[in-house]
């Protein structure tokens, strides 16, 4: 089947350090994606994940372990435009059909 | 600005009618694909096309179809609609829809159906 699970909301403050989890079900792995999304405004891709690991990009770092199914998203120094819904996403169908989470809605407070 | 244009960005219409909604990929996509979202509601994933073929399908309902033409462009039709049908209806395009692509949104077109 196909199946994504997220929190649906987190609060953290600014400057701090954030983690939203991710877990999945899938036949077949494809690789994991986060996006970023603003209220009312298109998502924005923020990291794609194939290999067990952590990959770093500035603030950001996602993780992988296939074998737990599992993802996360680190945000570090949280700024208040950090606020958004951050989306998890699986291609499913070898790729064909990519996925989407309900999504994890941050509120940053200062 | 992701390179995917989608029109019109705002719409309003009754139930019953029918409407389309357009959208441009990035220059050289060959993969189009089409999202809802409604209210507060995560991003449902609705059909796939790639280089003029369909290639996946969500829970689209049967009153909506979808069709990408050679110029790459696709329009997305809904008919027969119902207020629920009101969402932000998102298009997307990826180089060749192959595992790993990047999927990038354009902007979204409102629908809100009164």
């Amino acid at each position: 089947g196909q199946n994504i699970d997220q929190p649906t909301e987190m609060t953290a403050t600014e400057g701090a350090i954030v983690q939203i989890n991710c877990t999945y079900q899938t036949s077949g792995f494809n690789g994991l994606f986060w996006y970023q999304q603003h209220a009312g405004e298109a998502p924005t891709f923020l990291s794609y994940n194939v290999l067990d690991g952590l990959e770093e990009k500035g603030r950001f770092s996602s993780f992988l372990s296939r074998s737990k199914g599992y993802s996360y998203l680190l945000l570090k120094e949280l700024q208040m435009k950090d606020s958004a819904s951050y989306l998890c996403a699986v291609p499913f169908t070898g790729g064909f059909k990519t996925i989407f989470g309900a999504g994890t809605r941050l509120f940053v407070k200062a | 600005d992701s390179g995917v244009t989608q029109t019109p960005k705002h719409l309003i219409t009754a139930t019953g009618q029918r409407v389309t909604l357009r959208c441009s990929p990035r220059s050289g996509d060959l993969s189009v694909y089409w999202y809802q979202q409604s209210l507060d509601q995560g991003l449902q994933f609705l059909i796939h096309y790639y280089n003029g073929e369909e290639r996946a399908k969500g829970n689209i309902l049967e009153r909506f179809s979808a069709q990408q033409f050679p110029d790459l462009h696709s329009e997305l039709n809904l008919s027969s609609l119902e207020l629920g049908d009101s969402a932000l209806y998102f298009c997307a395009s990826s180089s060749t829809g192959e595992v790993g692509n990047t999927i990038y949104f354009g902007e979204g077109s409102w629908l809100t159906v009164v």
